[in-house]
């Protein structure tokens, strides 16, 4: 199975709700991502969780709030969002995370995510 | 952080051969040079990587400059599922957080 699962598919919010986007793999892949994308831009990155720990949040705002609760699922909680978060929010995993040997990205479909 | 920089896009006709350039001037020894696409309402998809070396695979061929300074992506006989947008990256060793560094993307349109 290399496969990785996104739910749900696509999300409406207000921003004064407070929702999840969840990601499950089962390669038993040590690495997990969270990426945004903006329509016609490239993924950009926002988190990794390497053996469940988080090893870089890329400055991102903290109404987004990540949990890898163990190694096959990570969570993004979200709160306050704004209308500008909207866009897909990508999920990915990888073997490891590390310089060490090459570690290709496995994808998921992706969140569409709209706040109102 | 080193940058990657690639045409907005290109198009092909079917059966024909593609070759998607992608400059890295900034590169640094230690960057592995990385080619996913996406395609329409999917995530990316790895489609191949190298490091110094020409590498081929059943996808595609990545033929590297000598100087490294530029890479291309060549599909040898391009299909209508091969429509999508080929992002060329760097994974940044530099700084040691070993992140994907994606370039801006060339959105390939293959013509029937």
């Amino acid at each position: 199975d290399t496969e990785v699962t996104q739910t749900p598919k696509h999300l409406v919010m207000g921003m004064t709700n407070k929702k999840s986007l969840k990601c499950e793999q089962h390669m038993g892949h040590r690495a997990m991502y969270w990426y945004k994308q903006k329509a016609k831009k490239p993924p950009e990155l926002m988190f990794v969780y390497s053996y469940e720990k988080l090893s870089i949040n890329e400055s991102v705002p903290s109404r987004f709030s990540p949990e890898c609760p163990n190694s096959s699922l990570l969570n993004l909680h979200l709160h306050a969002l704004q209308p500008e978060d909207s866009a897909l929010y990508l999920c990915a995993s990888s073997q490891e995370h590390s310089g060490d040997a090459y570690n290709e990205q496995f994808f998921g479909p992706g969140t569409r995510l709209t706040v109102l | 952080d080193a940058k990657t920089t690639q045409p907005n896009s290109m198009e092909s006709n079917e059966e024909e051969p593609v070759h998607l350039p992608c400059n890295h001037s900034t590169i640094s020894g230690t960057d592995y040079i990385h080619w996913y696409r996406q395609l329409p309402s999917q995530g990316p998809e790895y489609v191949i990587h190298g490091l110094t070396s020409n590498v081929n695979n059943r996808m595609a061929s990545l033929a590297i400059a000598e100087d490294r300074k530029s890479s291309t992506l060549i599909l040898h006989r391009a299909t209508l599922r091969d429509a999508a947008v080929y992002y060329c990256i760097l994974r940044d060793g530099t700084s040691g957080t070993y992140k994907y560094i994606f370039g801006t993307g060339t959105r390939l349109k293959v013509l029937a």
